[in-house]
């Protein structure tokens, strides 16, 4: 499985626009990357999905180069309320034959101040 | 559709003492797992299955067993519990890869301490 890093933490203010970047470098030819959104106290909950370009839907953006080693996850004009964790994976999802685990990174701690 | 449902949502216990954790879906995921996650930190896999009848370890199974009788439930078992087994405990579910890669469907999680 695909080993991720991001940032430990980001702070960002009401109204911009917050890019968390993932490395992916050993990413494989199958693997979708895939982010999750944290708040506390709760369980990880799915954001975007991508395998190569631009993914856009009503929440972010994912933005994936052609190589694929790298992607980045876009929140537009963030606010208070998208102070939260969040996940980076990389994986093609588990299967019958292999199991394939998936698992969690230490996430990105992103805070949205006033 | 409930989703992903977890009892209880907060439970104490003593060294020592044994409990299951219960974790139900109803969106008949053949994927199912458990994490848990302690304070500041991301989550680590202890179990996960397949599908009825199949399982196996994640990366954190010591102290932990698991079961999977049905497709709706898999039942996590604390046999004899541990102040390192004091956290967060979250149950997720999925479809297995059809071909796209597959979301996780996580519950409310329980809160577990051991004195």
């Amino acid at each position: 499985l695909a080993k991720t890093t991001q940032p430990i933490s980001m702070d960002s203010y009401e109204g911009q626009e917050v890019n968390i970047t993932c490395s992916h470098n050993n990413i494989a030819t199958n693997d979708y990357i895939t982010w999750y959104q944290q708040f506390p106290s709760q369980g990880p909950r799915f954001i975007i999905q991508g395998y190569k370009t631009k993914v856009t839907n009503e929440v972010a953006s994912l933005f994936i180069p052609a190589d694929r080693k790298s992607s980045t996850l876009s929140l537009p004009r963030v606010s208070l309320s998208d102070t939260a964790v969040y996940y980076c994976l990389v994986g093609d999802g588990p299967k019958w034959n292999a199991g394939n685990m998936l698992t969690f990174g230490g996430g990105t701690r992103l805070m949205v101040k006033p | 559709n409930a989703g992903v449902t977890q009892t209880p949502k907060f439970q104490v216990l003593k060294t020592g003492q044994s409990m299951t954790l219960q974790c139900a879906q109803d969106m008949n995921h053949e994927y199912m797992s458990w994490y848990r996650q302690d304070p500041g930190m991301g989550l680590r896999l202890i179990h996960y299955s397949v599908g009825a009848g199949i399982t196996d370890q994640g990366e954190v199974p010591n102290g932990y067993n698991v079961s999977r009788s049905t497709t709706e439930d898999f039942p996590l078992r604390l046999l004899s519990a541990a102040p390192s087994q004091t956290s967060v405990y979250f149950c997720a579910s999925s479809y297995l890869h059809t071909g796209v890669g597959e979301t996780q469907y996580f519950g409310p999680g329980t809160r577990l301490l051991v004195l």
